[in-house]
């Protein structure tokens, strides 16, 4: 398994512009979550989606931003319009349901580090 | 405001020898799991424990609990230059089932000087 994958690794941006990151989750896996990761604020939950349905969005910071999943396999991260204070490292995590057999652990993709200047 | 709070937020120590990250948290939990990050890399899941274990280990790794004080700690034995990397608890939303929602600590960065 390829594991979750995020694209693009690296997004740099003006000012206003509109920005999209993308994850694919691992193959199987009912959640998924969208971090994002500064010095100052550490590991924020922005929203996460189970079955594709949003269910927490509590953590995302404002009407720019939005997330989808359209399906099983994709979801989307889009911030619009962005701003210097949107950089920061954007991390998609995804896991299984707890159940008799299996627990909670999240899988990390390796991030996008987005730079808004 | 975060579930989980790591102690020391910095620690480097000698090659060969033990770390300990300590974890504090605030409401109940099912299980309580650490995660590794390496620098520029994601998380990566190292162990769980549940709320009825008070003691785990994965080869260099123990991982203690205890409920009643709402605290946590791993321990890395004979620590190597590659164990170098920030080091998170974090803890899930109590016993019920559908909610797999983590909440995470501020890390611990560990460096190992060779």
């Amino acid at each position: 398994d390829a594991g979750v994958i995020q694209s693009p690794r690296h997004e740099v941006t003006e000012m206003g512009q509109e920005v999209t990151l993308r994850c694919k989750p691992i193959s199987g896996h009912d959640y998924l979550f969208w971090y994002r990761q500064t010095m100052m604020r550490g590991l924020e939950l922005l929203i996460y989606f189970n079955n594709n349905v949003p269910i927490d969005d509590s953590g995302m910071p404002e009407d720019r931003f939005s997330a989808k999943m359209p399906n099983a396999s994709f979801s989307t991260l889009k911030i619009q319009p962005s701003e210097p204070r949107d950089s920061a490292v954007y991390f998609c995590a995804s896991s299984l349901s707890r159940s008799a057999y299996t627990y909670n652990e999240q899988f990390f993709g390796p991030g996008t580090r987005l730079t808004v200047l | 405001s975060q579930q989980g709070e790591e102690d020391p937020q910095a620690l480097s120590i000698q090659e060969g020898e033990n770390a300990t990250m300590n974890c504090s948290y605030k409401t109940s939990i099912n299980n309580l799991q650490w995660y590794r990050q390496n620098s520029g890399r994601g998380l990566v899941h190292l162990i769980l424990i549940r709320s009825n274990e008070r003691e785990k280990h994965s080869g260099r790794l123990r991982v203690t609990l205890d409920t009643s004080k709402k605290s946590s700690s791993l321990l890395i034995t004979a620590s190597r230059a590659a164990d170098t990397a920030s080091y998170f608890c974090a803890t899930d939303a109590g016993p019920n089932f559908g909610n797999e929602k983590l909440t995470f600590g501020t890390g611990t960065r560990l460096t190992i000087i060779p």
